[in-house]
């Protein structure tokens, strides 16, 4: 167990609908990171919170938006789904300081999200 | 700016063997390092990481890792493959703070008995 939750590990659901990731950090760590792993496109980076804000944004599609909660866990809404958005959906969390290895992601074990 | 480059999408191995899983790095400052092994199905896990102190970074599982800046290379190795290190290996880049960390596109290993 990484300390990094996610919910739900598996959520099959059809095109044009909206689905909610949900991810809680490490217990202490001010930073959540969203990935997309997919077979044709490999690791990508989405989007990084940093307690409560935006702090980078990667190859996010318009249609997904993210956020980090008060008590720091963050969810991914994806909307108006396509064939292609299937994929496993990463959450990882890291420190909020270089001295508490803000470098060192820790990863959730990811949800993985099935577009029919 | 950054980037990390894994020089061969796939590695095979026989079981006892020695492992070499070749990364090149770009950045304009010194860097962060980091190897993390993905197997199937399973969330990302870090195996070693790089911060400017010892260049040679011992991780889990007997891999390491020596970090040679004059060649911009961070390659991981293992003397003696098992089949259980079967799995996905990433290399990543990152900047201090970890608000701009690059990964690699990966590296599977396959391991033959």
């Amino acid at each position: 167990d990484s300390g990094v939750t996610q919910t739900p590990k598996h959520l099959i659901t059809a095109t044009g609908q909206r689905v909610t990731l949900r991810c809680s950090p490490r217990s202490g760590d001010l930073s959540v990171y969203w990935y997309q792993q997919s077979l044709d496109q490999g690791l990508q980076f989405l989007i990084q919170y940093y307690n409560g804000e935006e702090r980078a944004k990667g190859n996010i599609l318009e249609r997904f938006s993210a956020q980090q909660f008060p008590d720091l866990h963050s969810e991914l809404n994806l909307s108006s789904l396509e064939l292609g958005d299937s994929a496993l959906y990463f959450c990882a969390s890291s420190g909020g300081t270089a001295e508490s290895g803000a470098n060192v992601l820790t990863f959730g074990a990811g949800s993985r999200l099935t577009v029919l | 700016a950054q980037s990390v480059t894994q020089l061969d999408s796939h590695v095979s191995v026989s079981e006892g063997t020695p492992v070499l899983l070749r990364c090149n790095y770009s950045s304009s400052y010194s860097p962060s390092l980091f190897w993390y092994v993905q197997h199937p199905n399973k969330g990302l896990q870090l195996l070693l990481k790089y911060t400017s102190a010892a260049t040679l970074v011992k991780g889990i599982n007997g891999f390491e890792a020596e970090f040679k800046k004059s060649e911009t290379s961070f390659h991981l190795t293992k003397p003696s493959a098992h089949m259980s290190d079967a799995a996905e290996y990433f290399c990543v880049v990152s900047n201090t703070g970890g608000f701009k960390t690059i990964f690699g596109a990966g590296t599977r290993l396959f391991v033959k008995a």
